[in-house]
Parts: structure tokens; sequence; C-alpha cells
């Protein structure tokens, strides 16, 4: 596998389920980040993990939860969402945070459907 | 407040020349980012643009005004795979990405 991977593809899940959204990254990235993208809306940053370490919490409501175990993988723990959450969840990675000039590489994301 | 600003959406036909222009508004300036999303697919990066004038790469070029806060995205000799979505971003002085609603471009033969 090359590049970043995310799993599911597709979920629907109900407002008083759990689950989880993967994303892995092969690329030896040291910066990894969550994003939410809304039909017709710009790009929503959610979270940035640097080295394992949270550095950016854009306000995302609790029931969002990030976990970055190593610096190759991150998931988002979701748990009682509301139908306005339904999105695509993009993950991506760059080689480092704060710094100028690395793009970032996307996943293929998660379209997600909260019923 | 931060802002970008670009059209929704853009018709061009097969072979032609578009151009797709970038307003940015942001606290500090780290430099401009455009990215290609095919639809149902992940945003690739297209172009980083920090310093005033033009940077060419084959087909696509991308254009910087630092003072005008205005960026435009070159496409030559278009072809049916361009129709896509151009996102322009422009980082901050917190190294964050602030995004653009993307441009739908739509390629006519």
């Amino acid at each position: 596998e090359t590049g970043v991977t995310q799993t599911p593809r597709h979920l629907v899940m109900g407002m008083t389920n759990k689950k989880s959204l993967k994303c892995e990254q092969h690329l030896g990235h040291n910066a990894m980040y969550w994003y939410k993208q809304s039909a017709k809306k710009p790009l929503e940053l959610m979270f940035v993990y640097s080295l394992e370490e949270r550095v950016e919490n854009n306000s995302v409501p609790s029931r969002f939860s990030p976990e970055c175990p190593n610096s190759s993988h991150l998931f988002l723990h979701l748990h009682t969402l509301q139908p306005e959450d339904s999105a695509l969840y993009l993950c991506a990675s760059s080689q480092d945070w704060a710094s100028p000039g690395y793009e970032q590489y996307f996943g293929p994301g998660t379209r997600l459907t909260v019923t | 407040g931060q802002n970008i600003d670009q059209p929704t959406e853009m018709t061009a036909t097969e072979g032609a020349i578009v151009q797709i222009n970038c307003t940015y508004q942001t606290s500090g300036f780290n430099g401009l980012f455009w990215y290609q999303q095919h639809a149902g697919e992940a945003p690739t990066f297209l172009s980083y643009n920090v310093l005033d004038g033009l940077e060419e790469k084959g087909r696509f070029s991308s254009f910087l005004s630092r003072s005008k806060g205005y960026s435009y995205l070159l496409l030559k000799e278009l072809q049916m795979k361009d129709s896509a979505s151009y996102l322009c971003a422009s980082m901050d002085s917190n190294y964050q990405l602030i995004w653009g609603a993307g441009t739908k471009l739509i390629i006519k033969p």
C-alpha cells in the first residue's frame, strides 16, 4: 500500500451508534490531519497531530474524538452524531506541521451518513 | 476574518485555455496552494506559490500577487480528464490551510 488509506470508504450509522474511522499513511510523514468536507463548502480542518501529539483542535464537538497511537495511524471515534454530521471525512498527512511549503497528501475519504 | 473566494463553476472547451481565479484574505501568509479533486476522489496537490509571479508545470501554471491577495490557476490544452473541482487554499500565520469552496470545472468536447 502506498500513500494515505482510509477505512471504511462508506459508513451509515444511527444517531446512537459508536463507530471509528481509520487512517494510515505510508509516507513517513510527521503530521496528520482530519478534515470534514460538506457539499459546496470549504474543507474544514478538525484536528492536527504532529509527532503523535494533538496540536490543533478547531472547536470540534466532543462527539468527535481523535486518536493518534503512532505517527502512521490516525483514528476518529464517533458517537451520538447528528444528521448534520453527514459529510466526507478526509484524512491527510504532510512531512511536517508548521512548515510552509509542505503539501498535504489526502486519503480517499470516508463518506459518512448519519440517519 | 479569513476568507477565500473562487468561482463556483466554470465551463470550457476541450483544447482551450481556462483561468481559475482565487482571492484570499488570511491572518498572515505562508503560501498559496492549488489542489485538484475529481468527483468521489481525494484532493491532489497541483502547485504552491509563496513568491510573486508565475510557476509553470506542464499544462498547468499558477500565479500569485501577494500585494493584491490574488492567485490564478491556468490550464492549457484542456483535456476531458481535467473536469474536476479545483481548490484554492492559503496558509495563514499559524500554518493552517484556509480553503476555498472549490471551482467545479466542466470540460465540453
